[in-house]
């Protein structure tokens, strides 16, 4: 089956700087990779998500790029905010089985 | 849009004790999934459903855990009987299975602690 990992387990950034939030993927037929955050007591909800045949995807600060032949994506936040501080988990998913990475806690200090 | 509805929010009893958590999708969503989490094992995918049907179980982590879905609206997952290492989060999340890859929608969870 599909195996997630995500690097680093904890990320600690001046606000202003970017944080850079790395995964890896096992299986070549995942085609659908998301990502939740997680603030602490809530639900994961979904900031970004990129498809298989798209290399890059941007929405204001965030971005996310996918290397296929690499079997990795990352999450690029730029010009980070207090209220980024969360748990950010990637996923890959193939067909309705969707692997989610251990998760990234991600604090932005003031 | 009301979103993915789960209750109870918070659940505490004794161990050995059955637990029935329930979970509404998003109106309209023909997959539904049953995700625990615990600060060891993160996010753990239990089960999933498509058109009420469960397709992989595999997660399950054992016969004391059973999930049903009897409509396109409904879904359970029951505990029994309950021990103390079943406390954990547990979430619901439903998406729209199609051609294209849609996102899964994540309920509040229930948080679960067997005494």
């Amino acid at each position: 089956g599909e195996n997630v990992e995500q690097h680093p387990s904890t990320l600690s950034v001046q606000e202003g700087d970017s944080a850079v939030i790395k995964c890896t993927y096992s299986d070549s037929a995942s085609n659908y990779f998301p990502w939740y955050k997680q603030e602490l007591g809530k639900r994961p909800q979904l900031i970004i998500d990129i498809r298989s045949n798209v290399g890059e995807k941007k929405d204001q600060r965030i971005a996310v790029t996918l290397n296929k032949t690499a079997k990795h994506f990352s999450l690029h936040i730029t010009e980070t905010q207090p209220e980024d501080s969360a748990v950010y988990f990637c996923a890959a998913k193939r067909n309705n089985d969707m692997r989610f990475g251990a998760g990234t806690r991600l604090t932005v200090k003031p | 849009d009301a979103g993915v509805i789960q209750s109870p929010r918070h659940e505490v009893t004794e161990m050995g004790q059955e637990v029935t958590l329930r979970c509404k999708p998003i109106s309209g969503h023909n997959s539904l999934f049953w995700y625990r989490q615990t600060m060891m094992r993160g996010l753990e995918l239990l089960i999933y459903f498509n058109n009420n049907v469960p397709i992989d179980d595999s997660g399950m982590p054992e016969d004391r855990f059973s999930a049903k879905m009897p409509n396109a609206s409904f879904s359970t997952l029951k505990i029994q009987p309950s021990e103390p290492r079943d406390s954990a989060v547990y979430f619901c999340a439903s998406s729209l299975q199609g051609q294209t890859n849609q996102p899964q929608h994540f309920g509040d969870g229930t948080r679960l602690s067997i005494l």
